[in-house]
């Protein structure tokens, strides 16, 4: 089955402790995609990776690291994450780089900073 | 800059009426858009989408969007609702060489009542 997949789920954590979202697709796709949904807000793009070794800031960078070392896999980093980093955190995938594939989306990842 | 705007936080139809979820958009050059559709505690899914072509597209679930560029807008649309479309609904712009690709409209939250 062609998918988006993300762990954990869901995860609580604490300030500072650092943190990796996994992300992987099975369907060959050459740009990936992390977002981040919070209410009122709609989805803000953090990072995204046009292939592998290839990637750049989108609109809401700061405190997150990524790097696509292989085409499948798309890795969300915190470092030292903090309460305003508390949201819902989507991969997503498409097919090409040229903006007019549908992006396919993973389950989300609810993620708590206390 | 590209931009997305869905002015209405909240729909409310009765179902087997006609729906109507509001999306305008501000792109440089000609748009990509897309409609996704986000139920609880689910990743987004792809509804349709507008590269270029026939004004009015037609989707998933019974679902249609008119492109119209004079007013800049994406309206989605379904002839007869049903209580199973109440989800949260976004509208997305993208256009040919944006390597960010979506930008996401603020959401509309569809309910359908019986």
């Amino acid at each position: 089955e062609a998918q988006v997949t993300q762990n954990p789920r869901y995860l609580i954590t604490v300030t500072g402790k650092k943190l990796t979202v996994t992300c992987s697709q099975n369907m060959n796709h050459e740009y990936m995609s992390w977002y981040r949904q919070d209410p009122g807000l709609g989805l803000r793009q953090i990072y995204y990776s046009m292939n592998v070794e290839v990637t750049d800031k989108g609109d809401v960078p700061e405190g997150y690291k990524v790097s696509r070392k292989e085409k499948r896999n798309f890795p969300l980093i915190l470092e030292s994450p903090s309460p305003n980093q508390t949201s819902l955190y989507f991969c997503a995938s498409s097919l090409s780089t040229t903006g007019a594939n549908e992006q396919f989306f993973g389950p989300g990842t609810r993620l708590t900073v206390l | 800059a590209q931009s997305v705007a869905q002015p209405e936080d909240q729909v409310n139809v009765a179902e087997g009426n006609p729906l109507t979820v509001k999306c305008t958009y501000s792109v440089s050059g000609n748009p990509y858009l897309f409609w996704y559709v986000q139920y609880p505690n689910r990743g987004l899914q792809f509804l349709l989408k507008y590269i270029t072509g026939d004004n009015l597209v037609k989707g998933s679930y019974g679902f249609e969007a008119e492109f119209n560029k004079s007013q800049t807008s994406f309206h989605l649309k379904k002839p007869s609702a049903l209580v199973s479309d109440s989800a949260l609904y976004f509208c997305a712009v993208s256009f040919s060489g944006s390597a960010r690709q979506l930008t996401f409209g603020s959401g509309t939250q569809l309910t359908v009542l019986p």
